[in-house]
């Protein structure tokens, strides 16, 4: 089935600003947005957002979600060592009807 | 508080049929605007969605597991299973199941901790 893309790995330093991409198409992020995941190693993934831009509660404000046509992306300010794990974006595609993941970026803090 | 768990063989054997069992505690299976699905992820890669199903019975499977997919949902028992015929090594890799939003816009919400199943001889 037809994925998101994601791109592979990304590093930044200690407090600094990461900014992660998910690019789909007019069936998918266009059309019904994005929701973003975060998995540590060993762990079930987690909701960080939903529909571009929602966070569920308990999660920090220094996530945001944002959409720009066929492409999300999420933005993870002060990054703290916590942070290192690996994002997932997922959208519902509608002329599939099916759920489909981007294959996941590895975010390092350095 | 939701919770989830998943139950079921951890090895399987090559040509065989995968069956899972998720249990759900904390709330209800009987809600329309959730389904109640299956995720997995291979040793070292990412996410692949397998299927999801409503209460009513109403089925969504990945176009390239369609074929070997069956999810069904016991709102009885608290209960939805998957099974997946046909096994190859492949298919080797940690299984969640999960909670999904039913109108696209939502995402996956609640997961099971996932378990591992090994398809080997």
């Amino acid at each position: 089935q037809a994925g998101l893309t994601q791109p592979p790995s990304v590093s930044k330093g200690l407090r600094q600003t990461a900014t992660l991409t998910c690019t789909g198409n007019s069936n998918n992020v266009g059309n019904q947005g994005a929701a973003w995941l975060q998995q540590h190693q060993g762990h079930p993934p987690k909701l960080l957002s939903y529909r571009n831009n929602n966070r569920p509660s308990g999660i920090s404000d220094r996530l945001s979600a944002s959409r720009s046509g066929n492409t999300a992306s999420l933005t993870i300010t002060g990054l703290q060592p916590e942070d290192e794990a690996d994002y997932y974006c997922l959208a519902w595609d509608s002329s599939l009807s099916a759920w489909v993941f981007g294959g996941g970026t590895k975010l390092t803090v350095l | 508080q939701l919770q989830l768990q998943e139950s079921g063989p951890g090895l399987v054997k090559p040509s065989e049929t995968l069956s899972l069992t998720c249990t759900v505690s904390g709330g209800s299976l009987s809600i329309s605007i959730y389904h109640w699905g299956w995720i997995r992820q291979p040793p070292g890669k990412g996410l692949e969605w397998i299927g999801s199903m409503d209460y009513s019975g109403r089925a969504y499977d990945s176009p390239s597991l369609k074929s070997r997919v069956t999810i069904s949902v016991d709102t009885s028992k608290s209960q939805f299973s998957l099974q997946l015929s046909s096994v190859t090594a492949a298919d080797t890799a940690v299984y969640y199941c999960a909670r999904l939003d039913g109108t696209g816009f939502y995402g996956i919400d609640y997961w099971g901790q996932g378990t591992l199943v090994t398809v080997s001889s």
